[in-house]
């Protein structure tokens, strides 16, 4: 059984520009969702995916998007970044009528 | 507005000896709380979890209290192990939906665990 993957591990990016990161589900999981980690802080809801489709978001602007693709794997996508955008982001996956979450190990995201 | 709160930052315990961990919320509406460890470098691994009908819940060395009436959890580690030195975070849910989403979690900002051997 495979767990949650990440890519990629470390990023640095400048204020502006904009940044992709990737997830893979763990097996036989459905639902996928992200959490922006930053220093000293818990993880913080940022949305969660099933069957494609949006269906919870946290408190973060619509620069932040997402998506999940039919294999159940998925992007992040921030735009116009920010120096408070440095973090670290998670991704966790489950199964939509299960209460627990499973974590990749996450992506750095250093922006400067 | 914090809604898991994690008061200590940090704890320092002795090899063998009962480690305790402290979360409070605020939400009456929340109904499941899990306890996840984090190394460094790594993602939050889950050790334990409890649903609010129950008040307590065993896994080996590590047992969760849940007081309803206090809106407060706690996690015991015996006997404390050198290996269990990490961040351990408090996280809750809600049932359905809540917020727009269904049953994601809402986390403390974690207590550092320090076992000395």
């Amino acid at each position: 059984e495979t767990g949650v993957t990440q890519s990629p591990t470390h990023l640095i990016k400048t204020r502006g520009q904009q940044v992709t990161l990737r997830c893979s589900s763990q097996s036989g999981h459905n639902t996928v969702s992200w959490y922006q980690q930053a220093l000293g802080q818990g993880p913080q809801f940022i949305f969660q995916y099933y069957r494609e489709e949006e269906n919870g978001r946290g408190n973060f602007p619509p620069r932040f998007s997402g998506l999940q693709f039919p294999n159940y794997s998925s992007e992040l996508n921030v735009n116009a970044l920010e120096l408070d955008d440095s973090a670290l982001y998670l991704c966790a996956s489950s199964l939509r009528e299960k209460r627990q979450r499973f974590f990749g190990p996450g992506t750095r995201l250093t922006v400067l | 507005d914090q809604q898991v709160k994690q008061n200590s930052p940090s704890l320092s315990v002795q090899e063998g000896r009962i480690s305790i961990l402290n979360c409070d919320y605020t939400n009456s509406m929340f109904d499941y709380f899990l306890w996840y460890k984090k190394y460094p470098a790594e993602g939050p691994t889950f050790l334990i979890s409890i649903s609010s009908i129950k008040d307590k819940n065993e896994d080996g060395r590590f047992t969760v209290f849940l007081n309803k009436s206090a809106k407060h959890l706690s996690l015991h580690i015996v006997p404390s192990q050198p290996g269990d030195s990490a961040v351990y975070f408090c996280a809750a849910s809600v049932y359905g939906n809540y917020g727009g989403s269904q049953g994601n979690l809402i986390f403390g900002k974690g207590t550092k665990l320090s076992v000395k051997p």
